[in-house]
């Protein structure tokens, strides 16, 4: 089945620092999506990728949608402690399931 | 405003006690989703709901069964809980179109001794 690599798998920064993680795939993704999910909680939607080479902010976030489809990263810039999370990257296949494809995470520790 | 609601967040059962967890939406979406999620995983989708047709995941157990009876509601039961089956479940719907963005609710904890 897909699969979406996503790394790294942990990251510990301190505050004001930025942050870079990735998700690739050996397929093609129509759809790229972040999201944010702090403990007991559902997660968030932070940004939604639809074009190759779109390059989206949303506040001290930016992610991007690959060119050859068949990856994404996402950058935090300034990281606050409220940044403290798992985030996750999921991607539509092409073919125009409605189901995700989910990365493993990537969980987020800022020291202030 | 709260846009898929999940009730409980806490839910506790008896081994083998049957239990329902439920899901509501206000975004009138098409497509409602069931996940699983055991600690510091990624959410497994267990099956899914368009419109009224139900998909079914080939690995999900027959011990898990969903309910939708209008598009605003969906319901997850499980039959005979295991000791397993102990999880975050996250609800998600999605407009089932193109662009293939999911929303998901603050998720039922379930305990389960």
């Amino acid at each position: 089945g897909q699969q979406l690599n996503q790394s790294p798998q942990s990251m510990f920064i301190q505050e004001g620092e930025d942050v870079s993680m990735n998700c690739t795939s050996s397929s093609i993704f129509n759809t790229w999506l972040w999201y944010k999910q702090d403990p007991g909680e559902g997660p968030v939607l932070l940004i939604a990728l639809y074009k190759a080479g779109e390059l989206t902010s949303n506040g001290r976030l930016t992610a991007q949608f690959g060119i050859t489809r068949k990856d994404s990263f996402l950058n935090i810039s300034a990281s606050i402690p409220s940044d403290v999370g798992i985030y996750f990257c999921a991607g539509r296949p092409q073919g125009g399931s409605e189901k995700l494809v989910f990365g493993k995470g990537t969980k987020l520790t800022v020291n202030p | 405003d709260a846009m898929v609601i999940q009730n409980p967040r806490y839910q506790v059962t008896q081994f083998g006690k049957p239990v329902t967890l439920s899901c509501s939406q206000t975004l009138n979406h098409n497509v409602m989703y069931w996940y699983q999620q055991k600690s510091s995983q990624a959410p497994k989708l267990l099956f899914h709901y368009y419109d009224k047709d139900f998909n079914n995941e080939a690995d999900t157990p027959d011990n898990f069964q969903s309910r939708r009876p209008n598009t605003s509601f969906c319901f997850l039961d499980i039959r005979s809980p295991g000791l397993g089956d102990a999880a975050m479940y996250l609800c998600a719907t999605s407009s089932g179109i193109a662009l293939g963005e999911q929303y998901f609710g603050p998720g039922t904890r379930l305990t389960v001794t």
